[in-house]
């Protein structure tokens, strides 16, 4: 029981345009959103974050919009560059114990930004 | 400042015998979270550990799987008789003392594979 989807594997964008990476959840437990990103061979990197009160977060290039009412998000990326090109994970937590600690991961999108 | 270091980075296991794979958790940080992620999945939750204390082992398999923080020395996830279906991505992240999910700090990984 997949709780955190990502349906789109791979995405390709031009450097400069926007990349847009999509992610739905099931649980309505989930308080706290991620997104991470993962260079092979390597760990996953935090990215950026939102709460659910919140319905966007801006941090630079990096945007993360929150629609609780259709249980999806998704990170906007303006301008694409070419060093973005990684595996996207979305990841959700609810609390437990007082603490927002157990990350569900999505499965990852690939995206590749063209010169 | 070290990161998040685990190790071994790759390791080769034949079936039936044991792994055991290390993480030493940034400088300051005194809780240790480990992940496992399956070819084209997302990383899953195993187990929260602080130090000599296990706090949440509820996405650890129920047998043949142990993971431990003493209070010297770094944290260990050792999983006996292994099968082929062990052979994954073993990630370790590591917080300061709030656990909040967005202070999880990961490790590169250590690759298990089981012949």
């Amino acid at each position: 029981d997949q709780q955190v989807k990502q349906n789109s594997p791979s995405l390709s964008v031009q450097e400069g345009r926007i990349s847009i990476l999509n992610c739905d959840y099931t649980n309505s437990m989930f308080d706290y959103f991620l997104w991470y990103k993962k260079y092979p061979a390597e760990g996953p990197t935090f990215l950026i974050s939102i709460s659910s009160i919140k319905d966007k977060n801006e941090d630079g290039r990096f945007t993360v919009f929150l629609n609780k009412s259709a249980k999806h998000l998704s990170l906007h990326i303006v301008p694409s560059q070419p060093g973005d090109s990684a595996v996207y994970f979305c990841a959700a937590s609810a609390k437990s114990g007082g603490s927002n600690y157990k990350l569900t991961f999505g499965k990852g999108t690939l995206l590749t930004v063209n010169p | 400042n070290a990161g998040v270091m685990q190790n071994p980075r790759h390791l080769v296991r034949r079936r039936g015998q044991e792994a055991r794979l290390r993480c030493s958790p940034m400088k300051g940080h005194s809780h240790v979270y480990w992940y496992r992620q399956l070819p084209e999945e997302g990383l899953k939750f195993m187990v929260y550990l602080q130090k000599e204390n296990i706090i949440d082992e509820s996405g650890m398999p129920k047998e043949r799987f142990s993971a431990e923080f003493p209070k010297e020395g770094p944290s260990i996830l050792r999983i006996q008789q292994v099968v082929r279906g062990d052979s994954a991505a073993y990630f370790c992240a590591s917080s300061p003392p709030s656990g909040t999910a967005y202070e999880q700090y990961f490790g590169p990984g250590t690759r298990l594979t089981v012949t």
